[in-house]
């Protein structure tokens, strides 16, 4: 079946390092996969989206490559800011099914000052 | 817009209880799904709806039914509340037409004692 993985260990970095979260996943090959940041009592908001035939794609200080030989991808964060803290989820779509995901379990950023 | 709004923000009911989880979206969105939110488990897809008069099961349906009531509107119940079904609950909607990044509600944070 399909499997979701990212560090579940938390991810403490100092102001201004870049920030670079895993996300793989195995038993299958996804047409895209997304990027998501969820904030403390607050729902998921959307970052990023990559395809299978983008090996890479930025937005302002963000960055996600896509490597399905690897059957990986990487979350960038650039010039990381303490607002930058929170919890980062990646999700590839359920069996290439639309736009039903499977999240992985996230993985907490903490920017210190 | 509002976006996707979500009631009640918390509840907490008593075993063998019922209740209905209210969801909105007013994005004009074709689909919507339900997911319950567990510390360690990530985000897990109860229900969804692909479209306007059309509900499926997600990973974890048991225990919950779920109403498109129109292309607003797509309802969570609870018929027989259990300890089990004590999570934080979040709707999302797609635009769909290739659009697949999902927005998500605030979340309904309900306790089953």
């Amino acid at each position: 079946s399909q499997k979701i993985e990212q560090n579940s260990e938390a991810l403490n970095i100092q102001e201004g390092k870049t920030a670079t979260l895993t996300c793989n996943y195995t038993n299958y090959s996804p047409a895209y996969l997304q990027w998501y940041r969820q904030d403390p009592g607050r729902g998921p908001v959307f970052l990023l989206l990559i395809r299978e035939n983008e090996k890479e794609k930025r937005k302002e200080r963000l960055k996600v490559t896509f490597d399905t030989t690897l059957k990986q991808s990487l979350f960038h964060i650039t010039a990381s800011q303490p607002a930058d803290s929170a919890t980062y989820l990646c999700a590839p779509p359920i069996y290439n099914q639309g736009g039903k995901l499977i999240f992985g379990q996230g993985t907490e950023l903490s920017v210190k000052p | 817009n509002a976006g996707v709004t979500q009631t009640p923000k918390f509840q907490v009911l008593k075993t063998g209880q019922s209740m209905t989880l209210q969801c909105a979206q007013d994005m004009n969105h074709n689909s919507m799904y339900w997911y319950r939110q567990d510390p360690g488990m990530g985000l897990r897809l109860i229900y969804y709806s692909a479209s306007e008069g059309t509900t499926d099961k997600g990973e974890v349906p048991n225990g919950y039914n779920v109403s498109r009531l129109n292309k607003r509107e797509f309802s969570l119940r609870l018929e027989s509340a259990a300890p089990s079904q004590t999570s934080v609950y979040f709707c999302a909607s797609i635009p769909g037409q290739g659009s697949y990044e999902q927005y998500f509600g605030p979340g309904t944070r309900l306790t089953v004692t």
